[in-house]
This record gives structure tokens, sequence and C-alpha cells, in this order.
């Protein structure tokens, strides 16, 4: 089974300053991808950035960054620059590459910018 | 147009009616999800479909059912609503033919059941 653990209820950070959301996850499947969704409060929810297992680079997307350290289960979303419109939710994800398989959730962060 | 499109956005029922969220999509994708979010949980699996003959349980399926009808609808049905089923659905695609398979999502249904 897949498990996703966010431990961040609430986050806040000050405008122009990076802000790392922690994710670990829990797998026994060694091919498996790893997701980040955005949901502002008008409720949508955005994809922002995408982790392969055996991907050696951490992902990249602009001001997204995906701190990915396999061995430590971890896949921590870093947004460098924080804007006052990063404020919203924030969803950690995983799927398993093989066998028939949906995304499972974690429970998610909320992110304050702060002016 | 949204690529995936719910309705209702918006409902409201009261215990023991019978509710239907409908999902269509234009990404022209095989597979299509219904999750639900609450408070604090985040996204749950209810039901997911890999094409319009496979149909899978999720993580919480009890209390719901699901019909696609074709590739492009997927309908998420309450048959006796009762008030711990008022949340946030979502309905989702994803392609899986040689992309990372992220889901692309619907705006959303809200229920409330009374």
């Amino acid at each position: 089974a897949q498990k996703i653990t966010q431990t961040q209820p609430g986050m806040f950070v000050q405008e122009k300053e990076a802000v790392t959301l922690d994710c670990t996850y829990d797998t026994s499947d060694q091919s498996y991808g790893l997701f980040w969704y955005k949901q502002p409060s008008s409720g949508e929810m955005i994809f922002l950035i995408y982790q392969g297992s055996y991907d050696e680079q951490n992902a990249t997307e602009g001001r997204y960054s995906l701190n990915f350290q396999k061995a430590r289960k971890s896949a921590n979303l870093v947004i460098s620059a924080s804007q006052l419109g990063d404020s919203a939710m924030y969803f950690c994800a995983m799927r398993a590459d093989t066998g028939r398989r949906a995304l499972t959730f974690g429970s998610g962060t909320r992110l304050q910018v702060q002016p | 147009d949204a690529d995936v499109t719910q309705t209702p956005r918006n409902r409201i029922t009261k215990t023991g009616k019978r509710i239907m969220l409908e999902c269509s999509q234009t990404k022209g994708h095989d597979r299509m999800y219904w999750y639900r979010q609450d408070p604090g949980l985040g996204l749950r699996l209810i039901y997911y479909s890999f094409d319009v003959k496979d149909i899978n349980k999720g993580e919480i399926s009890d209390g719901y059912s699901v019909s696609r009808q074709a590739q492009a609808k997927f309908s998420l049905s309450l048959e006796s609503a009762i008030p711990n089923q008022t949340a946030l659905y979502f309905c989702a695609t994803s392609d899986f033919t040689g992309t990372t398979g992220e889901l692309f999502f619907g705006e959303g249904s809200r229920l409330t059941v009374l």
C-alpha cells in the first residue's frame, strides 16, 4: 500500500523568501512517481511538478523544485521567492508505475505568504 | 470550456435522497477518477476507471457507485445520501501513455447533505 505523509498542516512565509513543504512517502514499489498539486482558495487543483523515482536530477519548474531524497523517502517541495499568489493548499501525491494504480494524496499543507 | 467538466458545481440535498454527480472530459483520456476532499484528510479515491469496461473501487467506495457511460463520461452516484458524505468531490482524468500520468481535475462539485 502507498502512504503519503505531510506533517505541516500550516506554514507561514514572508514574501520573497523561500519555503520548503515536507512530504514523506511509504511504498514497496521500486518504480513510482511523485507529484505536487496546488489548490488556491478558488478550489481548483493545479499540477505543479513531477519526479520519477529513477530520475537522477531533482525536478524543477520555474520557482518550484522538488528535493527528492530516495533513501529517506522524502519529496519536499521548495518554492523560491514566495509571492502572495502562492498562498494556497499544497498536496503531495504518489503513484506506483506498475499495476493498476491511482494517485494517493497526503493531507495537505496550507501555506500563507505574508507581505 | 474546461477540459474536465463537472455538474452540478454545488448541490444541497437531504438525507436519503439519491444524487448523481456527472463528469465529462474532452481530453481523450482513457483513465477517469472520482476523489473526495475533506478538510484535514486530503483527497481520497472513491472509484477509478481505466477504460469503459474497467471499473475499480478506491479506498472509500462504500455508499457510492459509478457508471462509465462512454470514454468521455464518468458519473458518481450516492444511492441514499447521508450527512457524512458532505464534501467536495473531484473528477479527474489521466493519460498514462508516455507521460508523467498527472491528473487533470475538474473544478469540483460541492455537495451538502442535510
